[in-house]
């Protein structure tokens, strides 16, 4: 049973146009929900951790935001330099404190 | 340097060869992982390593060989691999491993084996 499903698989937006990247994950006793960005060939960096419901996060164009079953990654106005793929991981208490990936997002805003 | 840093950034070998992949993070973490990333597949946690102590091995097959000689180092030993192992091989490092504890990259080995 996956622990962690994103949505959409691929998403591509115009320059400007804002959107949301959902993170479902079916874990208990979260300890953490983390966002990566990743582009092709490099390793994932790190964007936000959350922790608990109704955190949320914020870096420049990007909004993290977490509830008890989901996570969003909020994109403002997208700029071509932020097509990347992004991660999404928990860490939960019956996890054996593991990390568990989704299998992304892959995002291109088109100029 | 800095963060975590990986080496070879690629590497082909063959299925007889021999060959290790290097990791170092200057974080100062106690904690270091090996993940694999196939394509389409999520990353799936290979070792985690916490104060060079082994505490995950997440049934790998024996032709993976990690080692952690101290906290900043990680390598991991690679032998008669098979054509399915190839892959980007991830090393990442936290301050711990209790949880909730943020996970930093390195920018990965992309192997290929022939």
């Amino acid at each position: 049973e996956d622990q962690v499903t994103q949505s959409p698989e691929a998403l591509r937006l115009q320059e400007g146009e804002s959107s949301s990247l959902n993170c479902s994950y079916t874990v208990s006793g979260l300890r953490g929900l983390f966002w990566y960005r990743q582009d092709p060939g490099k390793g994932p960096e790190f964007l936000f951790t959350l922790y608990s419901a109704g955190e949320e996060k914020e870096k420049e164009r990007l909004k993290a935001t977490l509830t008890k079953k989901e996570s969003f990654l909020h994109i403002t106005a997208p700029k071509p330099e932020d097509s990347a793929t992004y991660l999404c991981a928990v860490q939960a208490a019956n996890t054996g404190n593991q990390f568990y990936f989704g299998t992304g997002t892959s995002l291109t805003v088109i100029p | 340097e800095t963060g975590v840093t990986q080496t070879p950034r690629h590497l082909v070998m063959g299925m007889t060869n021999k060959k290790s992949l290097k990791c170092e993070q200057h974080l100062g973490h106690n904690a270091m992982y090996w993940y694999k990333q196939s394509a389409k597949k999520p990353l799936e946690l290979m070792f985690v390593y916490n104060f060079k102590e082994q505490t995950e091995n997440n049934s790998v097959p024996s032709r993976f060989s990690p080692e952690c000689p101290n906290s900043s180092h990680l390598f991991l030993h690679l032998h008669t691999l098979q054509p399915e192992d190839s892959a980007l091989y991830l090393c990442a490092s936290s301050q711990g491993d209790r949880g909730g504890e943020t996970q930093y990259f390195g920018p990965g080995t992309r192997l290929l084996v022939l």
